[in-house]
Order: structure tokens, then sequence, then C-alpha cells
């Protein structure tokens, strides 16, 4: 099975910042890669489907890169109820394993 | 508006079964593939597994750790999505989650119900 590590696994910003998560697979998956929000105790939400484009709904401060096996997470301008945990997913053979997550805390 | 909404959670003793549901509503649920994720108390996501559409032979996909004791069903006549798990074992204990696929198979699960805790312990 593919395996997707994410760094850091917990990361302290504060409001106004530049972020960037990265996504590394453990083989190539072309773009077949999405990024999810999760707050305590609520579902997982998409942010960006296919490596690179932004679910609707989201803002444009998030924004995806990558390809084959390097993969990141940018997010432009954090904002307070961006603090959360981001998961990656690849989608391109089975297991669809997820990332283990980065925390995003506030500094 | 698109609603996932699990039922079917609770306590088992190891070895035992359960049967999670998931309805759907909002969407024509019978074009989608659906899938399960679950999460341990405290850690990350894990992909559970799938079920195709009509159009694709209602074919399944499970992770390793569940293959043979979990099994995946849809029923499109009453928009539900169910999860059979027979053979429970402590480490099935989580929040389960029943997702739609967005409309391609690499577009990322786009809805996602609210959960199902299904705690395994004697």
């Amino acid at each position: 099975a593919i395996q997707l590590t994410q760094s850091p696994s917990s990361l302290s910003a504060s409001v106004g910042d530049r972020v960037t998560i990265t996504c590394r697979a453990s083989q190539g998956i072309s773009s077949a890669l999405a990024w999810y929000q999760q707050k305590p105790g609520k579902a997982p939400k998409l942010l960006i489907y296919a490596a690179s484009s932004l679910e609707s709904g989201v803002p444009s401060r998030f924004s995806g890169s990558g390809s084959g096996t390097d993969f990141t997470l940018t997010i432009s301008s954090l904002q307070p109820e961006d603090f959360a945990t981001y998961f990656c997913q690849h989608f391109i053979n089975y297991p669809h394993t997820f990332g283990q997550g980065t925390k995003l805390e506030i500094k | 508006e698109v609603h996932l909404v699990e039922s079917g959670g609770g306590l088992v003793q190891p070895g035992g079964s359960l049967r999670l549901s998931c309805a759907a509503s909002g969407f024509t649920f019978s074009d989608h593939y659906m899938d399960w994720v679950r999460q341990a108390p405290g850690k990350g996501l894990d992909w559970v597994g799938r079920t195709r559409n009509k159009a694709n032979n209602y074919t399944t996909e499970y992770a390793a750790s569940v293959k043979g004791r979990f099994a995946i069903s849809r029923d499109d006549s009453k928009n539900s999505l169910y999860l059979q798990m027979n053979s429970l074992k402590t480490e099935d204990t989580a929040v389960y989650y029943c997702a739609r696929v967005a409309g391609t198979t690499s577009s990322g699960l786009d809805y996602w119900g609210q959960g199902t805790l299904v705690t395994v312990s004697s």
C-alpha cells in the first residue's frame, strides 16, 4: 500500500502567517491527491482535489500543488477559523490511504 | 442540500457484529460511489472501503485490515449505504463516517456524515 507522510506533524503559527504543509507519497500518484480540514468533533471537509483544484466554497487563501510524490497545501494568510488538523489522501489505487495529519495550532 | 446521516453505532463485545447505516439525501445517490472512513479516538483518518455504483456493478474495495470481516452494501431504492462489521476487534473502535465520492473517482470525498461511534470492548 502507498504510504503518505505529512510534515510537520504539528505547527504553531499566527493569524496572517503563510503556512505550508507537505505530503509525500511512497510512490508516484500522479495528481490523485486530496486535502481535508478537520476541526475537533467534526467530520473532515474537502479543501483541494486533484492536487491543485479548489473545492467549491473553499476560500482562495487555500491552494494545493505538486504531482508525482511531493505535494503541498498552502494557506496564504491564516485566519482564526483555519486552526484545525489537515489530512491528505491519495486516490491512485486501493487502499486510498490518508496521511497521519498535521495539527495547526495558534502561536 | 446533501445530507448523510449514519446510525447503528454502539458498544459491542470483541468477536461480535454490528451493522451501520448511512441515509443519504439531497443528491442522486445511485450515481455516486460511496466510502466508509473511520477515526479511532484521538487518531487520524483510516479509509475502510468503497462501493461503486450500479453502472459499475456495485463492486467493492476494502482496506486490508477489514477485508473478510466487513462488507459494504447499498440499497439505491432507499438511498442507503451499509457497513456490516463481523468478528469485531478492540482496534475497530472508532467513529465511522460515510462519505460521498465526488464526480470522478479521484476527486476526493466531498460530503461526509457526522459519524457514528463504535466501541468494541468487553
